[in-house]
C-alpha cells in the first residue's frame, strides 16, 4: 500500500525566514496531495492541496511543488510569524472505486523563533 | 456552514469495554472517513464511509467498526477495548458526490474524541 514518508521531524526556524517540509510518497497512481496544519489541541486544518496535473500551488506565504518523477512534494511557507508553529503534515491520496483514503506523514513539528 | 462536529469530545473507560463515537458531517458532504491519531504512530486511515456503505479500510482489527446513516452522520465503534487504542479519533467529512469530482476530494476534520484506555 501507500507510504508517505515526511522531513524533518522537527523544524525550528527564525522569524521572517522561509521554511521547508519534503515528503515522499510510493505509490505512483497517487494523485492528491494536501497539506494539513495542526495546532496544539486543535483538529488539522487544510491549508493547500496539489493535484498530479500541477507542479506547483501558490496561496499567498505557501506554495506547495510536486515531482511525479521522483514522487516527492514540498511545503514552503515564507517570511515565517510566529502563528505559522504547528504540526504540519503531508498526505497523499488515489481515487479507489470513487473513494479517497488519505495516508499520512509522520508530522513536522515547526517552531518559529520571534 | 457549521464544522464537523464530534461526540463526545473526551472519554474515559476501562480495558475490556466498548465505546461507540459519533461524527456529524458538515451539512451537504455525503462521505465521512475516520482516523486514529497517535504520538507514535501518526494519523492512520481506518475507514471511509459514504451512502451508508464502507468505501474503503485501513489496517484495523474488526474491534474497529462503523456505520453510516441516510442523514450522513456516522458512527464508530471500538469493542474489547485496549490500552493501545487511546488516542485522538478524528472524523472528516468531504462531498465526493457520483461521479466523484477533483474539488469534492478536500476532507475537513472535526476536532476529535480523545479516548483513553485505563
Amino acid at each position: 500500500g501507500e507510504n508517505v514518508e515526511q522531513h524533518p521531524s522537527t523544524l525550528s526556524v527564525q522569524e521572517g525566514d522561509s521554511a521547508v517540509i519534503k515528503c515522499t510518497y510510493s505509490d505512483s497512481a497517487s494523485n492528491y496531495f494536501p497539506w494539513y496544519k495542526q495546532e496544539l489541541g486543535k483538529r488539522p486544518q487544510l491549508i493547500i492541496d496539489i493535484r498530479s496535473n500541477v507542479g506547483e500551488k501558490k496561496d499567498q506565504r505557501i506554495a506547495v511543488t510536486l515531482n511525479k518523477t521522483a514522487k516527492h512534494f514540498s511545503l514552503h511557507i515564507t517570511e515565517t510569524q510566529p502563528e505559522d508553529s504547528a504540526v504540519y503534515f503531508c498526505a497523499a491520496s488515489k481515487r479507489h472505486q470513487g473513494a479517497q483514503k488519505l495516508v499520512f506523514g509522520q508530522g513536522t513539528r515547526l517552531t518559529i523563533n520571534p | 456552514k457549521a464544522g464537523v462536529t464530534q461526540t463526545p469530545r473526551y472519554l474515559i473507560k476501562t480495558r475490556g469495554q466498548q465505546v461507540t463515537l459519533s461524527c456529524s458531517p458538515i451539512s451537504g458532504h455525503r462521505s465521512v472517513s475516520w482516523y486514529q491519531q497517535t504520538p507514535g504512530q501518526g494519523l492512520q486511515f481506518l475507514f471511509e464511509y459514504f451512502s451508508e456503505t464502507q468505501r474503503n479500510k485501513g489496517n484495523f482489527p474488526g474491534r474497529f467498526s462503523g456505520r453510516q446513516f441516510s442523514n450522513s452522520r456516522s458512527e464508530m465503534n471500538v469493542s474489547t477495548l485496549e490500552l493501545g487504542d487511546s488516542a485522538l479519533y478524528l472524523c472528516a467529512s468531504s462531498l465526493r458526490g457520483l461521479p466523484p469530482t477533483e474539488s469534492q476530494e478536500t476532507q475537513y476534520f472535526g476536532p476529535g474524541t480523545r479516548l483513553l484506555v485505563l
